[in-house]
């Protein structure tokens, strides 16, 4: 069946402007996750929605993100005013039941930001 | 502080050949430890996934063991094959009220014909 898919797979944008990563997650999944993963480095969380709303936004690094989720399904992380540090692959995942916890968590290919 | 070391921090060893990757944590109250494969350019793979009362889980050629009074889990792989270079990612996540989830920066294992 269909896994996580991302979109753009790619993304080069200037310093100061504002993009729109997008996530669909694996039908019936009702737990989306957004992580960030900066080049050698490890994963980092940063949002966790449970249906559409987000029980835990603790690892959104600066007021310039935020995410939402509609109809329990699509994703749209927004980053405003990029600077070079967000550059990395943003990766989203998503699990079947609860979330969170025992449930197993199905990546994405992710998103390379590259912010110039 | 919770925290989720991984050692070593890269491995290269020959096809055929066995090797153990180790993940320590700090991670409290502990809920669960979840091994993850990641290939270049790719999305994180989940491998095993074990909770506090499980000691073993294995998934093929990988086998992920668990000691939670030491806070220690180790992935083993077994008669290694060139695709399983990859980094190999420890996730520990803790039971609290809210989803807490720590990522390890992961090894990097080469494996050479």
């Amino acid at each position: 069946g269909a896994g996580v898919s991302q979109s753009p797979s790619n993304k080069v944008t200037e310093k100061g402007k504002d993009v729109e990563l997008r996530c669909d997650p694996i039908s019936g999944h009702t737990a989306l996750y957004w992580y960030r993963q900066s080049l050698g480095q490890g994963l980092e969380f940063l949002i966790y929605f449970q249906g559409n709303s987000a029980p835990d936004k603790s690892g959104l690094p600066s007021d310039r993100f935020s995410a939402e989720r509609t109809g329990g399904s699509v994703s749209t992380l927004t980053i405003q005013r990029t600077q070079q540090e967000d550059s990395a692959v943003y990766l989203c995942a998503s699990s079947s039941n609860r979330g969170g916890y025992t449930d197993t968590q199905y990546f994405g290919p992710g998103t390379r930001l590259t912010v110039l | 502080k919770n925290q989720v070391e991984q050692s070593p921090q890269s491995l290269i060893i020959l096809e055929g050949k066995n090797c153990t990757l180790q993940c320590n944590y700090t991670v409290s109250p502990f809920s669960n430890l979840r091994w993850y494969k990641q290939d270049t350019g790719r999305g994180p793979v989940s491998l095993t996934i074990m909770t506090f009362s499980e000691n073993t889980k294995s998934n093929g050629r990988y086998t992920a063991t668990l000691d939670a009074d030491t806070k220690q889990s180790s992935l083993h792989i077994t008669a290694s094959q060139l695709s399983d270079s990859a980094s190999y990612i420890c996730v520990v996540s803790a039971s609290t009220g809210g989803f807490k989830t720590i990522f390890g920066a992961g090894t990097r294992l080469f494996v050479k014909a």
